[in-house]
């Protein structure tokens, strides 16, 4: 089955305590995503990856770090998690043509609570 | 900069009954629009985009969505709504038009309750 998976789906954890949310995709997507969903705010994109090694900032970047090893993973890395990131994070990935419009596919989500 | 706006944090219908989820937008250039919806506990699932052409789209479960451009809006609609379509629906715009981001602009959010 075609799916973005998450891990963990939960998670509560401490200020200051480093953590890694994982993001797997079997599609052979070359982008992926992180976003985070907070009420009243929608989604908003955290950071970004076209493809293996090729990473970028999205609106809300700061206290994140990411890393594309390979193309399946996109983890997301909070290295002193505060309590303003406590949120629910998803992670996406789709094709990735030039100008392409394709709709992005989304995994479970992770929440995520900084105590 | 682009963005999107969903008026209503929440719509309620009744069975059977025809819906509407409102979208406006506001873009530089021509806009590239999606509707997601959010059941409970799940991901963000896909169910429509505008990219050119026709102004009516049709997507997953029944839905449709009229583009109008004078009017900026790309309102969700479905003929005859479902107990099981209550759910979370976001609206979103491609950011930037061109280039490679993949960025998605969302609105807030509309909450849609459909009661027996």
């Amino acid at each position: 089955e075609a799916q973005v998976t998450q891990n963990p789906r939960y998670l509560i954890t401490v200020t200051g305590k480093k953590l890694t949310v994982t993001c797997s995709q079997n599609m052979n997507h070359e982008y992926m995503s992180w976003y985070r969903q907070d009420p009243g705010l929608g989604l908003r994109q955290i950071y970004y990856s076209m493809n293996v090694e090729v990473t970028d900032k999205g609106d809300v970047p700061e206290g994140y770090k990411v890393s594309r090893k390979e193309k399946r993973n996109f983890p997301l890395i909070l290295e002193s998690p505060s309590p303003n990131q406590t949120s629910l994070y998803f992670c996406a990935s789709s094709w990735a043509e030039p100008n392409s419009y394709n709709e992005q596919f989304f995994g479970p989500g992770t929440r995520l609570t900084v105590l | 900069a682009q963005s999107v706006a969903q008026p209503e944090d929440q719509v309620n219908v009744a069975e059977g009954n025809p819906l509407t989820v409102k979208c406006t937008y506001s873009v530089s250039g021509n806009p590239y629009l999606f509707w997601y919806v959010q059941y409970p506990n799940r991901g963000l699932q896909f169910l429509l985009k505008y990219i050119t052409g026709d102004n009516l789209v049709k997507g997953s479960y029944g839905f449709e969505a009229e583009f109008n451009k004078s009017q900026t809006s790309f309102h969700l609609k479905k003929p005859s709504a479902l107990v099981s379509d209550s759910a979370l629906y976001f609206c979103a715009v491609r950011d930037p038009p061109s280039g490679n981001t993949g960025k998605l602009i969302f609105g807030q959010g509309t909450t849609l309750q459909v009661k027996p």
